[in-house]
């Protein structure tokens, strides 16, 4: 079974730029999640989708990042403009269905903003 | 909001040695993750847990939830065990996002 993929691994932009990062779940896995974590710090979570909706979007700083998921599969994060504290590992997950929905992790993109 | 806490935050010991990595929570949860991060890797989840105990191989995590406490040992510790190793907390209800500790940094030494 493929894990979960993200791209780019790495991606360093100025201060203002725009970045978008991409993000495929397990096959079969409704529940999609990205959280950003900065270094030194435990992830934040920032959305998480069921299919193409949002269900939690509380922590996103919405003036400047967006998401979707439109066909409920594949996910884009998109940061516009960037700041320097944006500087982080954007990491994506996503759960199997059933009851504890165990997530499982992809292997992040580094954001490096100067 | 649930608060998480670890502790230590550092940790480095020799091989061999019995290593326990201790979680708290502030809020009732659904279930708890314990999960392990190498520098530059991805997030692997080691255990999840609601309540009493897990084993995997050389590694244990326990669950209180009554005093809201968890604890990741590893017996005969070794090298590769070197890790950042994060305790995950979810709540119940729909939105199951977790609070992550900031996590604990390990370091075995041969």
């Amino acid at each position: 079974e493929a894990g979960v993929a993200q791209s780019p691994r790495y991606k360093i932009i100025e201060k203002r730029q725009s970045v978008a990062f991409w993000c495929n779940p397990i096959s079969g896995h409704a529940t999609l999640y990205w959280y950003q974590q900065i270094l030194g710090q435990g992830p934040k979570l920032l959305i998480q989708f069921q299919n193409n909706g949002v269900v939690d979007d509380s922590q996103l700083p919405k003036d400047r990042f967006s998401a979707e998921r439109l066909k409920g599969v594949d996910s884009t994060l998109k940061i516009q403009p960037a700041k320097l504290e944006d500087s982080a590992v954007y990491l994506c997950a996503s759960s199997s269905p059933g009851a504890f929905r165990e997530q499982f992790f992809g292997p992040g993109t580094r954001l490096t903003v100067l | 909001k649930n608060e998480v806490e670890q502790s230590p935050q550092n940790l480095t010991a020799q091989e061999g040695e019995f290593i326990t990595i201790n979680c708290s929570y502030s809020v009732g949860i659904s279930a708890l993750h314990w999960l392990q991060q190498h520098p530059g890797g991805g997030i692997v989840s080691l255990f999840m847990l609601s309540s009493g105990k897990k084993k995997h191989g050389r590694l244990i995590a326990t669950i209180n939830i009554q005093e809201k406490h968890s604890s990741l040992h590893i017996t005969a510790s070794h090298p590769r065990d070197s890790a950042v190793y994060i305790c995950a907390v979810k709540a119940g209800g729909g939105a199951d996002g977790l609070t992550f500790g900031k996590g604990t940094h390990l370091i075995i030494q041969p």
